[in-house]
């Protein structure tokens, strides 16, 4: 079955732990993306990624770190969470075409 | 991209159409209308897409009108696992930027 998977889906951590999201993909995609949605906001996005070693930053990627050494994985890192980063954050791939996106279940994280 | 006007809420009867209106006045010639929905804290899941031409598929159908200001998604026999955030975002195809722009988009409440 064609799916994004993200682990963990749920984590609760302190101010300043570092700790890394998963993603995967098992569709072959080239590009790869990473949200965050809070009430009243909407989903904004993080950082993206066109391919392998290519990653650029979205809209709000102050805190966030990511790395593409594989096509398939694009994982987010906190290398130091604050509350502010407390959020549900969606991973995302899409075909060459762009033309739709699949997302993740979601994870919920909770910084204290 | 353009930006959209959605309702802020709606509501279906299980079993009758539900039909969305998106309101894009100041789309340009090569963009396009995209609906995703998202059912409460799961991760987007693209429904449809278009251009100018009406298109169908297992899930639902896409209105443009002529003038292309304006779409409505149409899904033909709403159950109660429609009832979620249903988004119309208006981009350029194929870009090699590819953030989605999710605005606050339309809650469906299907009701038995």
């Amino acid at each position: 079955e064609a799916q994004v998977t993200q682990n963990p889906r749920y984590l609760i951590t302190v101010t300043g732990k570092k700790l890394t999201v998963t993603c995967s993909q098992n569709m072959n995609h080239e590009y790869m993306s990473w949200y965050r949605q809070d009430p009243g906001l909407g989903l904004r996005q993080i950082y993206y990624s066109m391919n392998v070693e290519v990653t650029d930053k979205g809209d709000v990627p102050e805190g966030y770190k990511v790395s593409r050494k594989e096509k398939r994985n694009f994982p987010l890192i906190l290398e130091s969470p604050s509350p502010n980063q407390t959020s549900l954050y969606f991973c995302a791939s899409a075909g060459p075409m762009l033309d739709t996106q699949y997302f993740g279940p979601g994870t919920r994280l909770t910084v204290l | 991209d353009a930006k959209t006007t959605q309702p802020p809420s709606m509501d279906c009867a299980e079993g009758r159409a539900a039909n969305l209106p998106c309101n894009h006045s100041t789309i340009s010639g090569n963009e396009y209308v995209y609906w995703y929905r998202q059912i409460h804290s799961q991760g987007p899941q693209y429904i449809i897409h278009g251009l100018k031409n009406n298109e169908t598929n297992e899930m639902a159908s896409l209105i443009i009108t002529e003038d292309r200001k304006s779409s409505t998604l149409i899904l033909p026999h709403a159950t109660l696992r429609d009832t979620a955030v249903y988004y119309c975002i208006v981009r350029v195809s194929h870009t090699g930027y590819s953030t989605l722009t999710f605005g606050k988009g339309t809650m469906l409440l299907v009701s038995p």
